[in-house]
């Protein structure tokens, strides 16, 4: 039981450069969610989805896509990366609403845009 | 505005002392309020979460304090050990919208 994976663990890109993060859970959770980390600042919701084929926009969306084809997986993708997108960034899923239920993160991924 | 407001943003700790770290939200309406220990390049990890009911909730030698009316939650750390060495991270729930509001976090080290 791996609990919630993500790939890669590190990306370097140039500005204009476009990527997916992975993120996977093994938990049969219907909700899933992408995070970003800057210091000084918490965790920003980016998008979420409730279930298989559903996404929606959280607090800070722009300039990221977001898919979710099969239950287990959340894929985060930048189409045009920008330096203020270098961040940290975490997947994490719930059974359900995450205002109830415990949210299960992954070990993250650190992007730098140059 | 909801806001999640920690104190102190960083402390150094002998290892074997105790410390207490401080949380103020301004979330309403209050649904709950978690606390995370998140270790250097890894996922946050969750503690404790306590309801509206609950004044304190026990995890090992972690206790998390609720006080709803002055809106101000607290953990103690008692003996603590290198490994506690993390940030630790305030989470509270608003009761629509789904709304989390996360603090910022303190940094805590423990040094032998």
């Amino acid at each position: 039981n791996a609990g919630v994976t993500q790939t890669p663990k590190f990306r370097v890109l140039k500005t204009g450069q476009s990527m997916t993060l992975l993120c996977a859970q093994d938990m049969n959770h219907e909700y899933m969610y992408w995070y970003r980390q800057d210091p000084g600042m918490g965790l920003r919701l980016i998008h979420y989805s409730v279930g298989e084929g559903t996404t929606a926009k959280g607090e800070v969306p722009d300039g990221y896509n977001v898919s979710r084809l099969k239950k287990q997986n959340f894929l985060l993708g930048l189409e045009s990366a920008a330096p203020s997108q270098t961040s940290v960034y975490f997947c994490a899923s719930s059974l359900r609403d995450r205002v109830y239920d415990e949210q299960y993160f992954g070990p993250g991924t650190r992007l730098t845009v140059t | 505005k909801n806001q999640v407001e920690q104190s102190p943003q960083s402390l150094i700790i002998l290892e074997g002392k105790n410390c207490t770290l401080q949380c103020n939200y301004t979330v309403s309406p209050f649904s709950n309020l978690r606390w995370y220990k998140q270790d250097t390049g890894r996922g946050p990890v969750s503690l404790t979460i306590m309801t509206f009911s609950e004044n304190t909730k026990s995890n090992g030698r972690y206790t998390a304090t609720l006080d709803a009316d002055t809106k101000q939650s607290s953990l103690h750390i008692t003996a603590s050990q290198l490994s506690d060495s993390a940030s630790y991270i305030c989470v509270v729930s608003a009761g629509v919208g789904d709304k989390l509001v996360f603090g910022a976090g303190t940094i805590l080290r423990v040094k032998s």
